[in-house]
C-alpha cells in the first residue's frame, strides 16, 4: 500500500540555522506530494505542493522538490525562525482520489 | 468566511458512551472529510462525502461510527459505545471540486479531542 515516511522529531535548531526534513514515499505511480503544517492549537495548514516529478514547491521560505527518482520531497529551509516551531507532515494524494496518506509527522523547534 | 469550524473542541466521556461531532465546512466546498489522529501518528482517512453523498468509508470505520451530512452543508461524526482506544483528535477537512481540475486542497479545521475515560 502507500505510505509516506518522514524523519523522527523533535528538530531542534537555533534561529538561522539551515532546515532539512526528510520525507519518502512508497506509492505506485506518480502521486502528488505535499508539506502540511501544524502549529500549536491550530488545524493543519497546506503548506506547499508539487504534483509530478522534478517540481518544486515554494511557500514562506519553504521549499521541496518531487524527486521521482529517490521516491522523496524533502522540505528545506534557509534561515529557520522562532515562529517556524510546529509539526510538519508529508503526504500523498493520487490523481483522481480524494484521500491523503500523511506521515507521522515531524516537530520542529526553534529556539532565538 | 472564516474556515471549517468543529465542535465541541474538546470532549471527555466515559467509556461505553455515546458522542457525537459537528464540523462545518468552507461554505461553497462540497466535500467534507474526516480523519483521526492519535498521538505521534499523522492524520489517518476515514470518510469523506460530496454534498450529502458518503463516497468512500476507510476500515478504520468500525461498526460503532457513523457519519452524516444530510443536506450536504454540516457534517456529524456519531461513536456509540466508546471505548478507550477511540482517544484521538477529529479532524474535518473541505475542499472545493474543480471541474475538470485536479488539485483540491484541503482545508482542515481545528480538531475535536476526545478522551474516552
Amino acid at each position: 500500500g502507500n505510505s509516506v515516511t518522514q524523519m523522527e522529531g523533535p528538530v531542534t535548531l537555533s534561529e538561522e540555522a539551515f532546515l532539512t526534513i526528510n520525507c519518502t514515499y512508497t506509492a505506485t505511480g506518480y502521486p502528488s506530494l505535499f508539506w502540511y503544517v501544524q502549529y500549536p492549537g491550530e488545524g493543519l495548514q497546506l503548506l506547499l505542493k508539487a504534483t509530478k516529478a522534478d517540481d518544486k514547491g515554494s511557500n514562506k521560505g519553504f521549499e521541496a522538490t518531487y524527486r521521482k527518482e529517490t521516491t522523496s520531497f524533502h522540505l528545506e529551509k534557509g534561515s529557520v525562525q522562532v515562529s517556524d516551531s510546529a509539526v510538519y507532515f508529508c503526504a500523498l494524494r493520487y490523481s483522481g482520489y480524494s484521500t491523503l496518506t500523511f506521515g507521522k509527522g515531524t516537530m520542529l523547534l526553534v529556539s532565538p | 468566511d472564516t474556515g471549517v469550524s468543529q465542535d465541541p473542541r474538546h470532549k471527555i466521556t466515559k467509556r461505553g458512551q455515546n458522542v457525537t461531532f459537528r464540523c462545518d465546512p468552507i461554505s461553497e466546498h462540497n466535500r467534507l472529510y474526516w480523519y483521526r489522529q492519535t498521538l505521534g501518528q499523522g492524520p489517518e482517512f476515514l470518510t469523506y462525502f460530496q454534498n450529502e453523498a458518503q463516497l468512500e468509508k476507510s476500515r478504520l470505520l468500525s461498526d460503532r461510527f457513523s457519519a452524516e451530512r444530510p443536506k450536504g452543508s454540516f457534517s456529524t461524526l456519531e461513536i456509540q459505545r466508546t471505548e478507550q482506544g477511540d482517544s484521538a483528535m477529529y479532524l474535518c477537512a473541505s475542499s472545493p471540486m474543480i471541474a475538470g481540475g485536479d488539485i483540491y486542497e484541503q482545508y482542515f479545521g481545528p480538531g475535536t479531542r476526545l478522551t474516552v475515560t
